[in-house]
């Protein structure tokens, strides 16, 4: 069946520095989600994404369509503290629900 | 977008017994959701909540043990019936807007001693 692979799996990182992260699929997706979920609560929606290519920004987040339409990437820039959580990549899969990837689990050091 | 509330947050429960979760929308939605998410893990879907018609159930649920209603376009409940330690997890409620942009309760921590 249809899966999404993230990585990595998790990150350390100094609070400060840049984050980068990718979600990949054997078969081409035409939306990509990316999602953030906090300790003890649901998942937020950060970034829609509709378009080969196309480059979407929330704030220090900033999420790119693959022009393959089968990976598309997360970018975080000068993190801070309250970017510590899950990290989830989705899209429609053939029934049109959605399949999620595994998650990234990100920790920042004060 | 969507706001999305849910009742209880959080439960402990007797094995055998059955737990019903509400979950409210603060607007008309077309698709309806309920996943199971264990701690660190990602969402496994249970079943799409239809308006007017019985849940479509995912492979490896059914309907006897997880029976949901849906009876209108903001509103749906899922009950986890005869409960048992391995129902121990988190169920979220979703709620799917325009496209494919889909939004989530905050989930509802059940734990079954």
């Amino acid at each position: 069946g249809q899966q999404l692979n993230q990585s990595p799996q998790s990150m350390f990182i100094q609070e400060g520095e840049d984050v980068s992260m990718n979600c990949t699929s054997s078969s081409i997706f035409n939306t990509w989600l990316w999602y953030k979920q906090d300790p003890g609560e649901g998942p937020v929606l950060l970034i829609a994404l509709y378009k080969a290519g196309e480059l979407t920004s929330n704030g220090r987040l900033t999420a790119q369509f693959g022009i393959t339409r089968k990976d598309s990437f997360l970018n975080i820039s000068a993190s801070i503290p309250s970017d510590v959580g899950i990290y989830f990549c989705a899209g429609p899969g053939n029934t049109g629900k959605l399949i999620f990837g595994q998650g990234t689990t990100l920790q920042v050091k004060p | 977008s969507a706001v999305i509330s849910q009742k209880p947050s959080r439960d402990i429960c007797q094995r055998g017994t059955s737990l019903t979760i509400q979950c409210q929308v603060d607007s008309q939605v077309t698709m309806m959701f309920w996943y199971r998410q264990q701690p660190g893990q990602s969402l496994t879907l249970i079943a799409t909540a239809n308006q007017g018609s019985e849940a479509t159930y995912e492979s490896g649920f059914v309907i006897d043990k997880f029976p949901i209603s849906r009876p209108n376009l903001t509103f749906s409940t899922l009950t986890v019936s005869n409960m048992s330690p391995e129902d121990s997890s988190i169920y979220l409620c979703s709620a799917r807007t325009a496209v494919y942009e889909q939004y989530f309760g905050p989930g509802t921590r059940l734990t079954v001693t």
